[in-house]
């Protein structure tokens, strides 16, 4: 029990295009899911929390405005990477939770040409 | 504020050795302690956890990890490791707050020999 499927697992797209990266709890209705980024040989960092029908909340130094969250379900979350740049190459990973712990999706490689 | 520390970047061990990954957290309140496992290219994966009760915790994969509440300390244990378990290890902890986030180490790789 407690899947998180996260689409797709691997994104290679010009400068200047919008990514948009789903997560889905596939057993259980997640009350939060969670937005990490991670570099190469680094831990996860937090970027966002994300509440169904309630704005995201984000981490201290992500801007909102390039990393659109939308929670439409209590299954389904989504993470826009709008206009995304070469910078925002990374490994997104995402969460779900209901209680304790948070499940973990198998992440999606972004490679931004 | 909370942090976690994974002391060792790195762990080398033999195959059939015992192995201990050692976390260390520091916080103002009571928390709940988790270690995660993240082979290449993937997600990551719940080892254990500690929410309440026995200090000693099992998990799968035969992994175990004592809670130590005056050493601020959570190691993670195996009796004896396979090649299989080459992978990168994560601690993390959460305050049990209504914000249910997690805190993460910096990571141990632990590398299983021959």
């Amino acid at each position: 029990g407690a899947v998180v499927s996260q689409h797709p697992s691997r994104v290679i797209c010009k400068s200047g295009t919008s990514v948009k990266i789903e997560c889905r709890s596939l057993d259980f209705q997640a009350t939060t899911m969670f937005w990490y980024r991670q570099f190469p040989k680094q831990s996860l960092m937090l970027m966002a929390t994300s509440n169904e029908g309630s704005k995201a909340t984000y981490e201290q130094g992500v801007e909102k405005d390039k990393f659109l969250i939308n929670h439409a379900s209590l299954t389904l979350s989504t993470l826009t990477v709008t206009s995304a740049h070469p910078e925002d190459s990374s490994f997104y990973i995402c969460s779900a939770r209901v209680g304790q712990p948070q499940h973990f999706g198998d992440g999606t490689r972004l490679s931004i040409l | 504020a909370q942090s976690v520390t994974q002391l060792d970047s790195q762990v080398p061990v033999f195959e059939e050795a015992p192995v201990e990954l050692r976390c260390n957290y520091s916080s103002s309140v009571s928390v709940y302690l988790f270690w995660y496992v993240q082979y290449p290219n993937q997600g990551l994966q719940l080892l254990l956890k500690y929410l309440s009760g026995s200090t000693l915790v099992k998990g799968i994969n035969g992994f175990e990890a004592e809670f130590n509440k005056s050493q601020t300390s959570f190691h993670l244990r195996k009796p004896s490791v396979h090649i299989s378990d080459t992978a990168e290890y994560f601690c993390a902890v959460s305050e049990g707050d209504s914000s249910y986030k997690l805190i993460f180490g910096s990571g141990t790789r632990l590398l299983v020999r021959p």
